[in-house]
């Protein structure tokens, strides 16, 4: 079982390029997030998913771009990367059954955008 | 939206003492408080959670305190060591079926030996 993974683990980017991070959970979690955090600031969502082929905006949408295509993966786009952007993003998961759970996180990604 | 504040931002303490870091929140309907550790280079995880129909909860040397009039929630840490020292957020959930939740900005926690 190995929880919530995420690909990358790092990326340099230069302003301007696109890319796609991968979070995949093996738990049959319904909820799935994607955050970013930077220093002082503590975790921001960017955007959710409360289940296969759907998303939402979080609190940080903008440059962002999120699909659910499957149950177990989440994907986070980045369709023209800005030097904003430099930051730690971690994806989260957490089931639905008995009320408010655990958000179990991945080891996030490290991006870093020139 | 939810606005939780989370104070100090800066936290040392020597080894055996109590710890303590505060956070308020700002959404009355907020009804789920968990606390994250996140060590170095680690990712976060959860070390403890209130509910709103619980005023405190224990866990060996962890508790947590709600006051919900006063909008506001702590974690204590008794007896701290050396493996205590890492940021810790406080977070608040407004509801609603997508479970969301709001973080503070964090504490970095120094236990010194």
């Amino acid at each position: 079982n190995a929880g919530v993974t995420q690909t990358p683990k790092f990326r340099v980017l230069k302003t301007g390029q696109s890319m796609t991070l991968l979070c995949a959970q093996d738990m049959n979690h319904e909820y799935m997030y994607w955050y970013r955090q930077d220093p002082g600031m503590g975790l921001r969502l960017i955007h959710y998913s409360v289940g296969e082929g759907t998303t939402a905006k979080g609190e940080v949408p903008d440059g962002y771009n999120v699909s659910r295509l499957k149950k177990q993966n989440f994907l986070l786009g980045l369709e023209s990367a800005a030097p904003s952007q430099t930051s730690v993003y971690f994806c989260a998961s957490t089931e639905t059954s008995g009320g408010y759970n655990e958000q179990f996180f991945g080891p996030g990604t490290r991006l870093t955008v020139l | 939206g939810e606005n939780v504040e989370q104070h100090p931002s800066t936290l040392s303490v020597q080894e055996g003492d109590s710890a303590v870091i505060k956070c308020t929140y700002s959404d009355s309907a907020s009804n789920y408080f968990p606390w994250y550790k996140q060590e170095l280079g680690k990712r976060p995880q959860l070390i403890i959670d209130i509910r709103s129909n619980v005023g405190e909860k224990k866990d060996q040397r962890i508790a947590v305190t709600l006051n919900k009039t006063a909008k506001h929630f702590s974690l204590h840490i008794t007896e701290t060591q050396p493996e205590d020292s890492a940021v810790y957020f406080c977070a608040a959930s407004q509801g609603g079926s997508a479970r969301q939740l709001t973080f503070g900005s964090g504490t970095q926690l120094t236990v010194l030996p």
